[in-house]
């Protein structure tokens, strides 16, 4: 079964500075790995995605993330945080199915991002 | 405008009252799914559904009940909430049955704040 770590509850970054956000993840072979943010009241939104081929993938709002099989990691990362990216991030992780798709996707707990001005 | 529409947005409710909280997509999307958001647990999947009349179990289905009887509803049933069933759902869907090329961005609704006293 898959599942999903993000090892921090809570960071606090000042806007202009740069971003990791951290995700490990626990499956036999390459999986399908995502990024998704929660506003306050809101729903999740994805933020980008990773299914094969280039290990560094590119997502809205300057977002980037780089999968690492050796580390088992999908590490979020922004170069200059904004005080609109204050929100929770979510980490997810589907196991691809023998006809290339992934009915299941399991979230970490997330990591909730404040920025201070 | 496309759009997860999930009612009520909030609920007070009493243990052992059967209650329905109604997911309505307007994009003809196949896979339709539940999760329960808890503070350091993330977001957990209840049920998910494939397509019309096709149902199977997420990591934490007991003591839910969902229906796919149209391709656009997918209804969360809790025939006799308990107080740990006190939670933020969330219904998302996405075009496709398994995530794929085009087809893995997941929809959510804005969510449904459910109080079991």
């Amino acid at each position: 079964a898959q599942s999903v770590t993000q090892p921090d509850i809570h960071i606090t970054v000042s806007e202009g500075a740069s971003l990791e956000l951290r995700c490990n993840y626990s499956y036999g072979a390459t999986p399908y790995l995502f990024w998704y943010v929660q506003s306050p009241g809101q729903g999740l939104q994805l933020l980008l995605k990773y299914f094969s081929g280039d290990t560094l993938v590119q997502g809205i709002k300057g977002f980037e993330a780089e999968f690492k099989r050796s580390q088992s990691s999908f590490n979020l990362r922004k170069p200059s945080v904004h005080w609109s990216d204050a929100a929770e991030y979510f980490c997810a992780v589907g196991a691809p199915n023998g006809a290339g798709t992934a009915s299941k996707l399991t979230f970490g707990t997330g990591t909730r991002l404040q920025v201070t001005l | 405008e496309a759009q997860v529409t999930q009612n009520p947005r909030y609920l007070i409710t009493v243990t052992g009252k059967k209650l329905t909280v109604t997911c309505s997509q307007n994009m003809n999307h196949e896979y339709m799914s539940w999760y329960r958001q808890d503070p350091g647990l993330g977001l957990r999947q209840i049920y998910y559904s494939m397509n019309v009349e096709v149902t199977d179990k997420g990591d934490v289905p007991e003591g839910y009940k969902v229906s796919r009887k149209e391709k656009r509803n997918f209804p969360l049933i809790l025939e006799s909430p308990s107080p740990n069933q006190t939670s933020l759902y969330f219904c998302a869907s996405r075009p496709g049955q398994g995530f794929a090329g085009s087809n893995e961005k997941l929809f959510f609704g804005s969510g449904t704040q459910l109080s079991v006293l």
